[in-house]
């Protein structure tokens, strides 16, 4: 079955350090990956996307890689604020390419 | 451009009632999507539309029903409601399945 997996343990960091996020999946053959926020009681907010073909993608102080070898994309925030803390989910498009699913997402604090 | 719209935002329903989710989009988007979300399962897909007049399942469909009639529009329908289905609903529309665009949601709870 199709799978996609971050880590369920929050991510607790210091302020000014880089997060670093891991979205791992399985049985998924992606043209891309997407990166959403999400704060409490909100709903989700698209961050970045990325394509097989693209190796790294930067926004800001956002970046992320995608290894289509792997089945990996990592997601950093450099320089951190407390202001980033939120919940960040990773998504992909199924086969089909039309329903967009959901990791269950990894939480961020950020602590000054 | 209100973008992604959901009504009710909040709904308390007994066992067995029935009630429609409505989801409106004014940005033309082609995709629209239903999730739920609850503690620990994170975002679950329950039904998805490619276009007005076509839909297709998620992940977790059963007890659920969808219409896509026009285009801006994406009803979720429960017909006969069960405890089992308090959750937090979300809609989300895209214009191309990509980038998605998310609704406010809305807080069900089934007693």
């Amino acid at each position: 079955s199709q799978k996609i997996e971050q880590n369920s343990e929050a991510l607790n960091i210091q302020e000014g350090k880089t997060a670093t996020l891991t979205c791992n999946y399985t049985n998924y053959s992606p043209a891309y990956l997407q990166w959403y926020r999400q704060d409490p009681g909100r709903g989700p907010v698209f961050l970045l996307l990325i394509r097989e073909n693209e190796k790294e993608k930067r926004k800001e102080r956002l970046k992320v890689t995608f290894d289509t070898t792997l089945k990996q994309s990592l997601f950093h925030i450099t320089a951190s604020q407390p202001a980033d803390s939120a919940t960040y989910l990773c998504a992909l498009a199924g086969n089909s390419g039309y329903a967009l699913n959901f990791g269950k997402g990894t939480s961020l604090l950020v602590t000054p | 451009n209100a973008g992604v719209t959901q009504t009710p935002k909040f709904r308390v329903l007994k066992t067995g009632q029935s009630m429609t989710l409505l989801c409106a989009q004014d940005m033309n988007h082609e995709y629209m999507y239903w999730y739920r979300q609850d503690p620990g399962m994170g975002l679950r897909l329950i039904h998805y539309s490619v276009g007005e007049g076509t839909t297709a399942k998620g992940e977790v469909p059963d007890g659920y029903n969808v219409s896509r009639l026009k285009k801006q529009n994406f009803l979720l329908g429960l017909e006969s409601a069960a405890p089992s289905q308090t959750s937090v609903y979300f809609c989300a529309s895209s214009p191309t399945g990509s980038e998605a665009f998310f609704g406010q949601g809305t807080r069900l709870t089934v007693v």
